[in-house]
């Protein structure tokens, strides 16, 4: 299986912050990685798809990058609604992988 | 756009057989864009893919749980179904379905809301 490592795993931030969470897959999924969103109580959210595609209806702040086996979730202006655990997924070989989350707390 | 609705028993005691099916409305389940998918998260912990299935009823399982699981497609119901045998408390968890886009690239872009099943006699 591959393993999806994100950092941290939890961070504190302000509303305005720039935020940047990492994913690290233990072999190379080339743009195969897609992030979610999830609240308390919720479903998780699609945010990202294939590395860097922004989906539809998500907000222009939230950006991807990366390949192979070094990824990043970017968040350019933290707002109060943002506040959320962050996964990553690949989707390069099944099984499907999630990394462990990366929780986003007001400071 | 797509909704989907988990729905099946709260409570399953140990060694039984859980049972949870998923209706998807506001499309079809014969679509060949998509596989349907079960994803898990028991209490407080991350989030674990169980198992997907096309319309034809091709199935793709996580080995960690694939002697235990079987995923099963009505597309006169336009529902899909998971069932886990021989459950442990481990296996209490929120269960959620999700449409599992899959052309050249493959992400779960609608989930429904998630159904609690706890594993206790």
């Amino acid at each position: 299986d591959i393993q999806m490592t994100q950092s941290p795993s939890s961070l504190s931030a302000s509303v305005g912050d720039r935020v940047t969470i990492t994913c690290r897959a233990s072999q190379s999924i080339s743009s195969f990685l897609n992030w979610y969103q999830q609240k308390p109580g919720k479903a998780p959210k699609l945010l990202i798809y294939a590395a860097s595609s922004l989906q539809s209806g998500v907000p222009s702040r939230f950006s991807g990058s990366g390949s192979g086996t070094d990824f990043t979730l970017t968040i350019s202006s933290l707002q109060p609604e943002d506040f959320a655990t962050y996964y990553c997924q690949q989707s390069y070989s099944p099984p499907r992988t999630f990394g462990q989350g990366t929780k986003v707390e007001i400071k | 756009q797509l909704q989907l609705q988990e729905s099946g028993p709260g409570l399953v005691k140990p060694s039984e057989t859980m049972s949870l099916t998923c209706t998807v409305s506001g499309g079809s389940i014969s679509s060949s864009f998509y596989y349907w998918g079960w994803v898990r998260q028991p209490p407080g912990k991350g989030l674990e893919w169980i198992g997907s299935i096309y319309y034809r009823g091709s199935t793709f399982y996580n080995p960690s749980l694939q002697s235990r699981v079987t995923i099963s497609v009505d597309t006169s119901k336009n529902q899909f179904s998971l069932n886990l045998t021989s459950v442990t408390a481990a296996d209490t968890a929120v269960y959620f379905c999700a449409s599992d886009y899959t052309t050249d690239v493959n992400y779960f872009d609608y989930w429904g809301q998630g159904t609690l099943v706890t594993v206790s006699s």
